[in-house]
Formats: C-alpha cells, structure tokens, sequence
C-alpha cells in the first residue's frame, strides 16, 4: 500500500539549532517528493521538491531535503532554526505519471523555543 | 490577490444543514483538488477533477458532492452536514502541462458542524 509516515508528531527545538524532520514513504512507482509548510491560519506552502537528478534539494526560506532511495526517505533538514519556522510540516508523495494524485503525511509540528 | 481562492474562510453550521465551499483560481491550471485536514489524519483527498467534464471520488467522498463549474470554479458541497465533517477544509490546482503536478493551495475554509 502507498503511504507516507512522518514518525514525529511534534518537535521543540531551541532557536539557532539544527532541525531534521524525517520522512519515510512507500510507493510502487518512481515518485515525486514534496516537502510543504502550514503556518498558523495559512495554507499550504510549497517548501521544496523532489522529481530525480541530484538527491539533495534546496528549498525556499533556507530549508533542504536529501532523497535516499535505499532508505525510502526524504528528511528535511534546516541548519539554524529561525522562531518563524515555527508551523506544522507535510510530507507528499505524488505519483510521476497516472493520476498524479498526491499521499500526505500526518504532518510534524514544530516549535521553536527562543 | 491569492492564485487560489477559498469561501468562506470560516463557517459554522448545524447538523443536518446544506453548505457549499468554494474555490477559484487565476492560476488557469486544469486540474483541481479538494481535501480535509484533520489533526493528526494529514490531509485526505475528498475529490478531484482533471478538467470540467471530469471528477473523480477521492478516498473520502463520501457525505460530499463536487461540482466544477468551470475551470476556474469547484465546489464542495456537504447535502446534509454532521459533526465528524468539522475539519479544515483545502483547495488545491495544478497544471497538467507542467507534467511535475506541483500543487498549490488555497488558505483553506475552518469548517464548524455543530
């Protein structure tokens, strides 16, 4: 069955740490990965994505993601936390052909303490 | 002005009321998207639709009907709304001649069943 896990609910780091936020999918086909961010009372926000080539993507507001087929994973990772990174995370896989109708994952919220 | 375009943002109504949500976009994008966010669950497609003439169910379309009424327009309507619909509602278009399938989303619609 597809699926996409995020194993961490929630996440507190202090501000100016190092944040990862960890992504685990299972899919059949080749997939196109996607990282979006939820700030309060917004939708959502395209970070980063993921469709083939280099295995490490940057994304907007200094944010990062390396694919690792092996490991059927897609970490997001940001070196020095800013307060306003504060939101909840998704992780999406889309499919590269066929219907092209995303699975999400139940999302990471993240809180950043000053 | 947003690309994607959710009303109402907010709404509160009773069990057993008809609502409709809407969505329109300037992005001319074909394709169109309607999920819910639960706390916890992510978000899960409701029904999508790949140009006017086409809709299908998602994985959780029942107790919702669609209609597009261009291909600017698509809206969700619940026919006789209950508690466990309360959610936080999504829009979301893409573009199938891009062939990446990036999604993009509208601010959403808190919905209220009481």
């Amino acid at each position: 069955a597809q699926s996409v896990t995020q194993p961490d609910i929630h996440i507190t780091v202090s501000e100016g740490a190092s944040l990862e936020l960890r992504c685990n999918y299972s899919y059949g086909a080749t997939p196109y990965l996607f990282w979006y961010v939820q700030s309060p009372g917004q939708g959502l926000q395209l970070l980063l994505k993921y469709f083939s080539g280099d295995t490490l993507v940057q994304g907007i507001k200094g944010f990062e993601a390396e694919f690792k087929r092996s490991q059927s994973s897609f970490n997001l990772r940001k070196p020095s936390v800013h307060w306003s990174d504060a939101a909840e995370y998704f992780c999406a896989v889309g499919a590269a052909s066929g219907t092209y109708k995303y699975i999400f994952g139940t999302g990471t919220r993240l809180k950043v303490l000053a | 002005d947003a690309d994607v375009t959710q009303t109402p943002r907010n709404r509160i109504t009773k069990t057993g009321k008809r609502i409709m949500l809407e969505c329109s976009q300037t992005k001319g994008h074909d394709r169109m998207y309607w999920y819910r966010q639960d706390p916890g669950l992510g978000l899960r497609l409701i029904y999508y639709s790949f140009d006017v003439k086409d809709i299908n169910k998602g994985e959780i379309s029942d107790g919702y009907s669609v209609s597009r009424q261009a291909q600017a327009k698509f809206s969700l309507s619940l026919e006789s709304a209950i508690p466990n619909q309360t959610a936080l509602y999504f829009c979301a278009t893409s573009d199938s001649a891009a062939l990446k399938n990036i999604q993009y989303f509208g601010a959403g619609t808190r919905l209220s069943v009481l």
